[in-house]
């Protein structure tokens, strides 16, 4: 089983649409959380990350539940700029501190 | 910002060749990452270093080495090239600020056929 498990997708929705996706991960021991955007052959980018009591960015909205070890990824208004492939991350307490992936949920955005 | 620079966008290599990818950070962080991204796979970590001469294997490392000589390189090296180790290759360097967010920054990606 993977450590981070996402719906590859692909979500086609409509501009203007609201998506969601959602994200699961194995270790209970993951200490901090993210999003990370990653457009075709390019490299992934932080989006943003996800705290516990919920965090908004514009027309972004991430949510953690520690108790079930879910993660999600709220777009309002979607744009034709917001399709890319969104990629789920965890990340562990020590020294190193190595980021953990998911394998990404594809979005397409229709006009 | 933090500007990681890997050395190819796109290399094609043969079969048992010694293959060096190379990755350069600016900002003097202590940590940097190699992954490998594969479709279905997503980023899996090769190798990491903590700081200069310092390396640790990462969930794959198997067929590759790597190389920090000094603080603001690290290089991945794959010593005898197979086809399976075709895939695109991130390099990523870190903050050390333990208590801000994520703080990695990825290099552009080298996209590595070997045939």
């Amino acid at each position: 089983r993977k450590e981070v498990e996402q719906d590859p997708g692909p979500f086609n929705v409509p501009e203007g649409a609201t998506v969601a996706f959602n994200c699961t991960y194995s270790n209970s021991a993951s200490q901090s959380f993210f999003w990370y955007r990653q457009d075709c052959r390019k490299e992934p980018k932080l989006l943003m990350s996800v705290y516990s009591s919920g965090n908004e960015d514009g027309r972004f909205t991430a949510q953690l539940n520690r108790a079930s070890q879910y993660i999600s990824l709220l777009i309002r208004d979607s744009k034709l700029s917001d399709s890319a492939t969104y990629l789920c991350v965890t990340q562990g307490r020590g020294a190193t501190n190595k980021l953990i992936f998911g394998t990404g949920t594809l979005l397409a955005v229709q006009p | 910002d933090v500007k990681v620079t890997q050395s190819s966008r796109y290399l094609v290599k043969r079969t048992g060749e010694k293959v060096f990818l190379e990755c350069v950070q600016d900002m003097d962080h202590e940590n940097m990452f190699w992954y490998r991204q594969d479709p279905g796979l997503g980023l899996r970590l090769i190798y990491f270093s903590y700081d200069v001469k310092m390396k640790e294997k990462g969930d794959i490392p198997e067929g590759y080495s790597v190389s920090r000589e000094k603080k603001e390189r690290f290089s991945l090296i794959l010593e005898s090239a197979s086809t399976n180790q075709t895939s695109m290759y991130l390099c990523a360097s870190r903050s050390p600020d333990f208590r801000g967010p994520a703080g990695y920054t990825f290099g552009s990606g080298t996209r590595l056929t070997v045939v």
